[in-house]
């Protein structure tokens, strides 16, 4: 079973939809990463979360720490919004190291206009 | 600065032949990360510097790979007598690590080198 498991996989969502992608993850934790990689490999960052919820735009990222799950949502999602979103984790399982991240596999969004 | 480069973008090379991926990452980050991702795979963690130190290497770096930052600044990972299960795209990352401001630690990824081994 992989250590940080993303759902759902593969998303498809009309235009102006909300949309929930999930995090799921087995180890502790000192930061958790939502990333989103376009087609050609280009990787920007959109959050880094130790607690609570952060905003920016439409994204809303929250994290429970207790339950060790966070999401990530879209308000009113555009076609411009399709990419893949990887959730990543900083394990402190790795004496809190600042290197090794766990990627989950991705979720992959299409919104249709 | 124009964020985290990486060069070359794609390498095609033979079975056998070495090749070096260069990165340069944000000019006042001290932390810079490799990492390898294979299709329809998340990315897999390679190795870790802060400054020129690498502090840090993954299981997956086998003696066939070495990276380096001479001087705390660009970095080149180097992949000798390739095999075609190296074939992936190579990630560089960077951030500003230790006692920053706000923001540290997030991490800004370059585009990526693919490499693919015929």
């Amino acid at each position: 079973k992989n250590e940080v498991e993303q759902s759902p996989q593969n998303l498809t969502a009309q235009e102006g939809e909300f949309i929930t992608i999930n995090c799921s993850y087995s180890v502790g934790i000192s930061a958790l990463h939502w990333l989103q990689q376009h087609p050609g490999g280009g990787i920007v960052s959109l959050f880094m979360l130790s607690s609570g919820k952060k905003k920016h735009g439409r994204l809303i990222a929250t994290i429970n720490i207790q339950e060790k799950h966070s999401s990530l949502h879209i308000t009113a999602s555009h076609p411009r919004d399709s990419a893949v979103y990887i959730c990543a984790v900083r394990s402190t399982n790795y004496g809190g190291s600042q290197g090794n991240l766990i990627f989950g596999k991705g979720t992959k969004l299409s919104v249709k206009p | 600065d124009t964020g985290v480069s990486q060069d070359p973008r794609h390498k095609i090379t033979k079975r056998g032949q070495n090749v070096t991926f260069r990165c340069d990452p944000i000019s006042e980050h001290n932390r810079l990360y490799w990492y390898r991702q294979t299709l329809g795979q998340g990315p897999e963690f390679l190795t870790y510097f802060q400054n020129e130190a690498q502090l840090e290497k993954s299981r997956l770096l086998s003696d066939r790979f070495s990276a380096e930052r001479p001087k705390g600044s660009f970095s080149t990972l180097e992949i000798q007598h390739t095999e075609q299960g190296d074939s992936a795209m190579y990630l560089c990352a960077s951030s500003l690590g230790g006692l920053a401001p706000s923001g540290a630690n997030v991490l800004t990824f370059g585009a990526g080198s693919r490499l693919t081994v015929l």
